[in-house]
């Protein structure tokens, strides 16, 4: 069974600092994602990484994938209430149908 | 609109009653995925569509979870004699399928709560 665990499992910090969550497993994925979500929403898609050690940077969020493809980090610089949210990270199985194994995730709280 | 569709937002059921779960994919996606979620963790496969065809559903928890799409589009997902162990947010979403990694597309959930 793929498991894909994610640390902290809760944040919660002041406006302007710096965070990083972290995703790791002892399985390989063919690519990872990395969703936000609100309460009341669906989950949505921020990145995609599918090479070993890319590192992708989203505005004031970088995303790196491991070397090993198991594992992954968010950090977000100068954080803003905005950034609120439950951050799920979710690896592709590689099997039939790809489908995405979701971390256990990490709600953030940003207060002003 | 054109985003993944989901009715109701809200359902509350008796113990034992049986549920059906509306999902409206974007038009022209292919593949369709539901997904189990509980508060404040992350979403847990339950069952996946390439158009009509159900081709992974080893995430469905018991023979009470049934899952369709008859025509390739508008998915149902029913649970029959519902037990208070049901109560979730059930997560629809759907994908081009036209590569390997496409993005997927989630709807807002139904809430589910079985008393």
């Amino acid at each position: 069974t793929q498991l894909l665990e994610q640390s902290p499992q809760f944040l919660s910090i002041q406006e302007g600092e710096n965070l990083t969550v972290y995703c790791n497993s002892s399985s390989v994925f063919s690519s990872l994602q990395w969703y936000r979500q609100e309460p009341g929403e669906g989950p949505v898609l921020l990145v995609t990484v599918v090479t070993g050690g890319e590192v992708k940077k989203l505005k004031r969020l970088t995303f790196q994938f491991g070397d090993a493809r198991k594992d992954s980090s968010l950090h977000i610089t100068a954080a803003q209430p905005g950034d609120t949210g439950l951050y799920l990270c979710a690896g592709a199985d590689g099997g039939a149908t790809n489908k995405l194994i979701f971390g256990t995730g990490t709600l953030l709280a940003v207060q002003p | 609109g054109a985003g993944v569709s989901q009715s109701p937002r809200y359902k509350v059921a008796k113990r034992g009653q049986d549920v059906a779960l509306r999902c409206d994919p974007i038009s022209g996606h292919v593949s369709l995925f539901w997904y189990q979620q509980a508060l404040g963790q992350g979403p847990e496969f339950l069952t996946y569509f390439q158009n009509e065809a159900q081709l992974d559903k080893s995430g469905l928890p018991s023979d009470r979870f049934f899952a369709e799409r008859p025509e390739g589009s508008v998915s149902t997902l029913k649970i029959q004699r519902t037990q208070q162990e049901d109560s979730a947010v059930y997560l629809c979403a759907s994908s081009s399928g036209k590569r390997r990694i496409s993005p997927l597309h989630f709807g807002n959930g139904t809430r589910l709560t079985v008393t």
